[in-house]
C-alpha cells in the first residue's frame, strides 16, 4: 500500500540548516509528486514545496530563498532542505503524495522539528 | 497568495445533527480540496475536487461550492467525525490552507 515516511533530525540549533528525508513505498517518484507541508505546534497547515513526477519543482515563495527540495528516484526518496532556522521554524513536518489537481492524497505520520539552542 | 477563511473556526454538534462547514476564498479558486485531521494525527484526504468523496470517506459527508465559497456538509453527525477540517486551494500558488474548523460532538 501507499505509504511516505519522514525522518530528520529532530533538534537543530537556530541559524543552521534542515535536512529532512521522505521515503515512499507502493508507488513511484516518477509516476506521482511529493510535497512538503508544516504545521507548527497547534496552528494550521502550510504549504512548503513540491517536486513533480518529472522533477520540477515549486515552493511557497514565502520560504524560496531558504529552501531546496530534490529527489533520488533510485531510493524512493525526497529531500527537502530549509537553511537559516529559527525558532519559527519549529513545527511538524509533513510529506504527502501529490497528484494532478494539486491535491495531497496520501500522508506520512510527520516528523517534528524543534528549532533550539 | 490567496487567503481561505474557513468558519466557524470552533463548533459542537449532537449526534445527529446536519452540520455544514463553509470555506470562502479571497480570489475565485476552480475547486476546492477538504481534509480530516483528528487530534495527534497526520492529515487524511477527505474530499477532492470539491465534491468527490475519497476513499473509505462514509457518504454522510458531501462537498459542493463554486468561485469564492465552498462547504463541506455532514448529513448525521457521529462520534467518530469529530476532528479539524481544513479546505486547501491548488488553482494558484503558493498553495494554501485554511485555518481551519474545530469540530466537536456534543
Amino acid at each position: 500500500q501507499v505509504q511516505l515516511k519522514e525522518s530528520g533530525p529532530g533538534l537543530v540549533q537556530p541559524s543552521r540548516t534542515l535536512s529532512l528525508t521522505c521515503t515512499v513505498s507502493g508507488f513511484s517518484l516518477t509516476s506521482y509528486g511529493v510535497s512538503w507541508v508544516r504545521q507548527p505546534p497547534g496552528k494550521g497547515l502550510e504549504w512548503i514545496a513540491a517536486i513533480w513526477s518529472g522533477g520540477s519543482t515549486d515552493y511557497n515563495s514565502a520560504l524560496k530563498s531558504r529552501l531546496s527540495i530534490s529527489r533520488d528516484t533510485s531510493k524512493s526518496q525526497v529531500l527537502l532542505k530549509m537553511n537559516s532556522l529559527q525558532t519559527e521554524d519549529t513545527a511538524m513536518y509533513f510529506c504527502a503524495r501529490y497528484r494532478g489537481t494539486y491535491v495531497m492524497d496520501a500522508w506520512g505520520q510527520g516528523a517534528s522539528v524543534t528549532v533550539s539552542s | 497568495e490567496i487567503v481561505l477563511t474557513q468558519s466557524p473556526t470552533t463548533m459542537a454538534a449532537s449526534p445527529g445533527e446536519k452540520v455544514t462547514l463553509t470555506c470562502r476564498a479571497s480570489s475565485s479558486v476552480s475547486y476546492m480540496h477538504w481534509y480530516q485531521q483528528r487530534s495527534g494525527t497526520s492529515p487524511k484526504l477527505w474530499i477532492y475536487e470539491t465534491s468527490k468523496l475519497a476513499s473509505g470517506v462514509p457518504n454522510r459527508f458531501s462537498g459542493s461550492g463554486s468561485g469564492t465559497s465552498y462547504s463541506l456538509t455532514i448529513n448525521s453527525m457521529e462520534t467518530e467525525d469529530a476532528a479539524t477540517y481544513y479546505c486547501q486551494q491548488g488553482s494558484s500558488y503558493p498553495l494554501t490552507f485554511g485555518s481551519g474548523t474545530k469540530l466537536e460532538i456534543k
